[in-house]
């Protein structure tokens, strides 16, 4: 089975812009969830997609969205980027349903905002 | 409200055994995870506990104390390959994780 991939890997982007993040979930998962990792941090839960509709946030303003597809691929969006966006944006999908639903992560994409 | 706390950075030597502990508070609880995650990659997924006691994976062990808020992650045999960083995770409501900021382990020769 796949994992998650995610792309890009690395951008740089400058202040005010906007971006677009792409996941693709692991085979057979249909919820998706996003992380936001600082350096040195643990990762920062910013929404869940679950059946194409957004299924919990955290703490983080409306600039940060979210669309989830019918193949359970999902893209993050980020407008008026600001410097304290530059982090590791992890991409997870899991299972929704009763045990554990392990979240089985990608392996980011580092955005560097200047 | 709701907290997770675990120390930044421990180092220990190959061959030895760590314990890296772990605390949360949180109104709703629905399983302690821990991941590993080496630098510039994916956290990936070693142990979930949601009732209290002991769950060994091979060199792997996690504790779980939920009248505590108390969790830890066991490594023993310490080898090269598992300095990485530590991640503690709970899960209050639906797939959600809210995550300390990692336990930095250093394994040294």
């Amino acid at each position: 089975e796949t994992g998650v991939t995610q792309s890009p890997t690395h951008l740089i982007k400058t202040r005010g812009q906007q971006v677009t993040l792409r996941c693709s979930s692991q085979s057979g998962h249909n919820t998706v969830s996003w992380y936001q990792q600082a350096l040195g941090q643990g990762p920062q839960f910013i929404f869940q997609y679950y059946r194409e509709e957004e299924n919990g946030r955290g703490n983080f303003p409306p600039r940060f969205s979210g669309l989830q597809f019918p193949n359970y691929s999902s893209e993050l969006n980020v407008n008026a980027l600001e410097l304290d966006d530059s982090a590791l944006y992890l991409c997870a999908s899991s299972l929704e349903g009763w045990g554990a639903n392990v979240l089985t992560f990608g392996a980011g994409s580092r955005l560097t905002v200047l | 409200g709701q907290n997770i706390d675990q120390p930044t950075e421990m180092t220990a030597t190959e061959g030895a055994i760590v314990q890296i502990n772990c605390t949360y508070q949180t109104s709703g609880f629905n399983g302690l995870f821990w991941y590993q995650q080496h630098a510039g990659e994916a956290p990936t997924f070693l142990s979930y506990n949601v009732l209290d006691g002991l769950e060994e994976k091979g060199r792997f062990s996690s504790f779980l104390s939920r009248s505590k808020g108390y969790s830890y992650l066991l490594l023993k045999e310490l080898q090269m390959k598992d300095s990485a960083s530590y991640l503690c995770a709970f899960k209050a409501a639906g797939n959600k994780l809210t995550f300390g900021g990692g336990t930095r382990v250093l394994v040294k020769p």
